[in-house]
Parts: structure tokens; sequence; C-alpha cells
């Protein structure tokens, strides 16, 4: 079975330029979470959609980051204007709203900003 | 306030021996669930084990088991016969009542010498 997929896997950009990270959560699953992590800061919840709306985007640091769910198999994260703080691994992560909610994790988009 | 407690920043053992990792939580929610992520040096997060809080048996999976101590409100993960590939960080996390979300602790940095 296919896992949480990611892309791209790295990024690199120069400050000022729009960013946007992929997010193809694990079939059937429908909650959707995006994470952001960094040395300071730890783990971080962004934001996080069910059944593709958004539920929760208290984590969302600023009006250059948004995200969108726009069907049950993709969601982006777009940082526009991107600033080298936003250097991070950013993870995506899916959960099927049942027992548990475990959340299953993407590989990570490691993004550097110049 | 909830929140959720690791307090080993990092941890040594032996190959073959077993290795317990610290968690403690807090919250007066009476219905939470507990988990366990491995995160090695290549960056994935992985699902090692959940535990509800209304279960009554410990759960395992494997080499892995959670120590759950209600009363205490402590969730330890205990690693038995530790292998090389068990080198990682660990992150403990909890989903409390009404919330999708998980709170996740500060990690763990476990290296397993030969």
């Amino acid at each position: 079975d296919a896992g949480v997929i990611q892309s791209p896997r790295h990024e690199v950009t120069e400050m000022g330029q729009e960013v946007t990270l992929r997010c193809k959560p694990i079939s059937g699953h429908n909650s959707l979470f995006w994470y952001r992590q960094t040395m300071m800061r730890g783990l971080e919840l962004l934001i996080y959609f069910n059944n593709n709306v958004p539920i929760d985007d208290s984590g969302m640091p600023e009006d250059r980051f948004s995200a969108k769910m726009p069907n049950a198999s993709f969601s982006t994260l777009k940082i526009q204007p991107s600033e080298p703080r936003d250097s991070a691994v950013y993870f995506c992560a899916s959960s099927l709203l049942a027992r548990g909610e475990t959340q299953y994790f993407g590989p990570g988009t490691r993004l550097l900003v110049l | 306030a909830q929140k959720i407690t690791q307090t080993q920043p990092g941890m040594f053992v032996q190959e073959k021996e077993a290795v317990t990792l610290d968690c403690t939580y807090d919250t007066s929610d009476q219905s939470y669930g507990l988990f366990w992520y491995k995160q090695p040096s290549s960056g994935e997060m992985i699902f090692l084990i959940y535990q509800g809080s209304y279960d009554e048996q410990n759960a395992t999976e494997g080499r892995y088991s959670l120590n759950f101590q209600k009363a205490r409100k402590s969730a330890n993960l205990v690693i038995s016969a530790s292998q090389l590939g068990d080198s990682a960080m660990y992150f403990c996390a909890m989903r409390f009542s009404g919330y999708s979300t998980l709170t996740f602790g500060k990690g763990t940095m476990l290296l397993v010498s030969p």
C-alpha cells in the first residue's frame, strides 16, 4: 500500500520566490495535516483538513502561508514570498477518523530558502 | 494545561539490552490517545505504537511495548533487545479528547552501541 506521498523531497529557493509543496494522502484517509519541523521549535502543526475542509489553521505562521485541499487525494502548501526563516522540513500526514486516528507521515520536504 | 513531556534529551544503550524512554502528560480528559513515533537520521516519521486511554492492556508491537500508567499519567516506551537500527529520535505524542490533532513532546535521542 502506498503511504503518504510528498513532493518535492528537497527544495532550494531564493528569498522572495514562491514555493509550493504537494501531498497525496493515503487513499481512504479523511484527515490531512501539515507540520513544520525545525531544531528551534520542534514539530508544529500548521493546518489540518477534515474531508477536504480546513478545520484549524491557527498554526499557519502568517499570510505568506496558504494551504488548499481541492480533493480527497491532493493538498498543497504554498509560501509566497518565501523567507530564509521558512527553512525547515515540512511534513504532511493523514489519518482515518476512526479509533486511534493514527497519523501516518510522508517523507517530508526539506526546504532551504537562501 | 494540556502538555506532554519527555525529560530525557538523550539515552545510550548497548545492543541487545532493553531501554525505556519516558513520557508524561498532563490532561484532565478521560478520553485520549497516546502515540510513539521514531525519526531516524533519514528524517521520516515512523509510527510505532498507539495506546487508548480506555485500553486496559498495555499496547505491544513486536519489540515495542507501551508501559501505560494512567494514574501516574505516564506512557513510557519500552524497546526490548535493542538493535543498531533503533538509533533514532523518538517522539511521544498525544491526541486530546475532542481533537484530531497531535501534541508532540520534544523527543529523546536514542543511541544504540555495539
